[in-house]
């Protein structure tokens, strides 16, 4: 049972540049989240979704996109990345929103932003 | 502004002492926290959580405190052991259904031999 797998384990960027954070769950959740952890700030919630199709804004969502079309995905782009980007980033699932349950996070993924 | 708010970077415990994190919220919409560990290049994992019907919750050494009239939680881990040295963060979600989980900035717990 792999939970939530997060791809790439670490990232390099320069300034400018975009890429795409991957993240799937395997256990049929409808409700999908990324963080980012900073030093000194905690986990802070970048953007969410409580299905297939929508999509929301957390407490820090300048400079990401998000979309998901299928229940399995929820990738997260960097258009344009900055070095405030420079972060370790989590994503996380939970069976349904709208409900008291416990989170399932990744791994992580190390991003630097030169 | 800080809906959860953990005022304690770091606590150093004794090895078998009481280990006690503290957490305090803004939010009197919160109804659930949950209190997440966290080992350095992993992700956060679930400890333990309570419901605003309930002001303690027990799991083994771990016990949650709630408070909801000072807006207030406490972990409990007695007694602390050398795996417990971890990063913890207190959360909450609220009755609006939002869906949002929102983190504190965690405490960061070494338990010394």
């Amino acid at each position: 049972n792999a939970g939530v797998t997060q791809t790439p384990k670490f990232q390099v960027l320069k300034t400018g540049q975009s890429m795409t954070l991957q993240c799937a769950q395997d256990m049929n959740h409808e409700y999908m989240s990324w963080y980012r952890q900073d030093p000194g700030m905690g986990l802070r919630l970048i953007h969410y979704s409580v299905g297939a199709g929508i999509t929301d804004q957390g407490e820090v969502p300048n400079g990401y996109n998000v979309s998901r079309s299928t229940t399995e995905d929820f990738p997260l782009r960097l258009l344009s990345a900055a070095p405030s980007q420079t972060s370790v980033y989590f994503c996380a699932s939970r069976r349904q929103p709208s409900t008291n349950e416990k989170l399932f996070f990744g791994s992580g993924t190390q991003l630097s932003v030169l | 502004d800080q809906q959860v708010k953990q005022n304690s970077p770091s606590l150093s415990v004794q090895e078998g002492r009481i280990s006690i994190l503290n957490c305090d919220y803004t939010n009197s919409m919160f109804d659930y926290f949950l209190w997440y560990k966290k080992y350095p290049a992993e992700g956060p994992t679930f400890l333990i959580s309570i419901s605003s019907i309930k002001d303690k919750n027990e799991d083994g050494r771990f016990t949650v405190f709630l408070n909801k009239s000072a807006k207030h939680l406490s972990l409990h881990i007695v007694p602390s052991q050398p795996g417990d040295s971890a990063v913890y963060f207190c959360a909450a979600s609220g009755v609006n259904r939002d869906d949002k989980i929102i983190f504190g900035k965690g405490t960061r717990l070494h338990i010394l031999p």
